[in-house]
């Protein structure tokens, strides 16, 4: 059973630069079939893709955040990380990391319970 | 950018009961359609892959259904674990997008 953990500080000032790391335990780190992705959830709100890795390095980004997003991958580790620069009030979120199924339009079967970063000077 | 509305956004139900939950998508989507579990305080949970596939593990009152631009979600006989906001998600273009959830609460 794969199992995702979140770390990174919970507080972070504006302008300055969001970083979380999710360490995953089980045996599917380096499986090709998975795309290792992170999604927010602000407070009270939906969800929103923030973008992916796959396991060769190939990343994808949502389109209102691929100018400040940058997403890497820790093979030996077992990690991947997500770097969010010049924050905002509006980044204060839950950020979940999860595992995607590689295949075409695959759901997202595993997720980290998640760590509420606030931005906030 | 595939836009996805749930409706109801809110559903106050009585034990047993049977509740559907719909989700549209702006464009076809074919039957690239996933559905979730939220309870207070954790993670989304995955139910329903591909519109109608359980997900390991996940109660056989959980069912869903559709194709194309509608999709339906079922609990059949509501429990009181059930309280959760229900999100859909479409996997069929990117970005990957979310319904705007919806709230199950009992009565």
């Amino acid at each position: 059973q794969v199992q995702l953990q979140e770390s990174g500080p919970g507080l972070v000032k504006p302008s300055e630069t969001l970083s979380l790391t999710c360490t995953v335990s089980g045996d599917s780190f380096g499986s090709p079939k998975y795309y290792w992705t992170w999604v927010r959830q602000p407070a009270g709100k939906g969800l929103e893709w923030i973008g992916r890795i796959s396991n060769g390095g190939t990343t994808k980004y949502n389109a209102s955040l691929e100018s400040r997003v940058t997403i890497s991958l820790d093979i030996s580790r077992r990690q991947f990380s997500l770097k969010l620069s010049s924050v905002t009030a509006a980044d204060t979120a839950v950020y979940f990391c999860a595992r995607e199924a590689g295949t075409v339009a695959g759901s997202i079967g595993y997720w980290g319970q998640g760590t509420l970063v606030t931005v906030s000077s | 950018e595939i836009v996805l509305t749930q409706s109801p956004d809110f559903l106050s139900v009585t034990p047993q009961e049977k509740v559907t939950i719909t989700c549209r998508a702006s464009q076809n989507i074919g039957y690239d359609l996933h559905w979730y579990q939220q309870k207070a305080g954790q993670s989304p949970k995955l139910l329903i892959k591909f519109a109608a596939q359980p997900f390991s593990g996940v109660p056989s009152r959980f069912s869903g259904s559709g194709s194309g631009t509608y999709f339906t979600l079922t609990i059949n006989r509501l429990e009181p674990e059930d309280v959760a906001t229900y999100y859909c998600h479409q996997g069929y273009a990117l970005p990957i997008t979310f319904g705007g959830g919806t709230r199950v609460e009992i009565k």
